[in-house]
């Protein structure tokens, strides 16, 4: 089965500055995507970013990036220049190929002002 | 346009009873999902509807039972509310290898 592990339950960061949230997921399938969800307290959930496994390019969204390494099974979430609305829980998630979605346990990010 | 919505919001309710929780998208989305997110935001999927059959159906009691009247819908029943239920319970939709659109989440509160 697989699974998806965060490492780091909080973590803060100083506006403006670049935090890295770690993840790492354990799997048999070659073909599967990633994502990084973020719950504000107004607890939605919202996509930040999604990476396909079999596209080894690093995927980015403006001030968000991951680092994708597949062998290692490990996909990391980048966010530089932290700004206050940055602050939430941010999610791992594994999308496996019978559409099963698992989420890691979440790191709570605060930036700190 | 809302894309995924869920009703009710909140929901206060006392041990015993029986609670509905509504879902609908309006997206053309053909699966959707039923989520828990308990105290400590721990996000599990409960079940999983493809074009209105059920997919993934994860160890739930089987006092919860989903029904999809069509795929842009999946309604949560569950009976004999207890209080380990209380957690936010997401729905979400997807197409394909998409990424999923959750729902605002319903509060249950069971006391």
């Amino acid at each position: 089965a697989q699974t998806v592990t965060q490492s780091q339950p909080e973590m803060s960061v100083q506006e403006a500055e670049t935090v890295t949230l770690s993840c790492t997921y354990d799997t048999s399938e070659s073909d599967y995507y990633l994502f990084w969800y973020k719950q504000p307290p107004s607890r939605q959930m919202i996509l930040v970013i999604r990476q396909e496994a079999y596209k080894q390019q690093n995927a980015t969204e403006n001030r968000f990036s991951v680092n994708f390494q597949k062998a290692a099974k490990s996909f990391s979430l980048k966010i530089s220049d932290s700004q206050l609305g940055d602050a939430a829980m941010y999610f791992c998630a594994y999308r496996s190929k019978d559409d099963k979605i698992i989420f890691g346990k979440g790191t709570r990010l605060h930036i700190l002002p | 346009d809302t894309a995924v919505s869920q009703t009710p919001k909140y929901l206060v309710t006392q041990m015993g009873n029986d609670k509905s929780i509504k879902c609908e998208q309006n997206l053309g989305h053909d699966t959707m999902y039923w989520y828990k997110q308990d105290s400590k935001k721990f996000l599990k999927i409960m079940f999983s509807y493809n074009n209105k059959e059920l997919i993934i159906n994860e160890t739930v009691p089987n006092r919860f039972s989903p029904k999809s009247p069509d795929k842009a819908h999946l309604n949560l029943h569950i009976n004999s509310l207890e209080l380990g239920d209380s957690a936010v319970y997401f729905c979400a939709s997807t197409l394909g290898g998409n990424e999923q659109f959750f729902g605002p989440g319903t509060r249950l509160t069971v006391l």
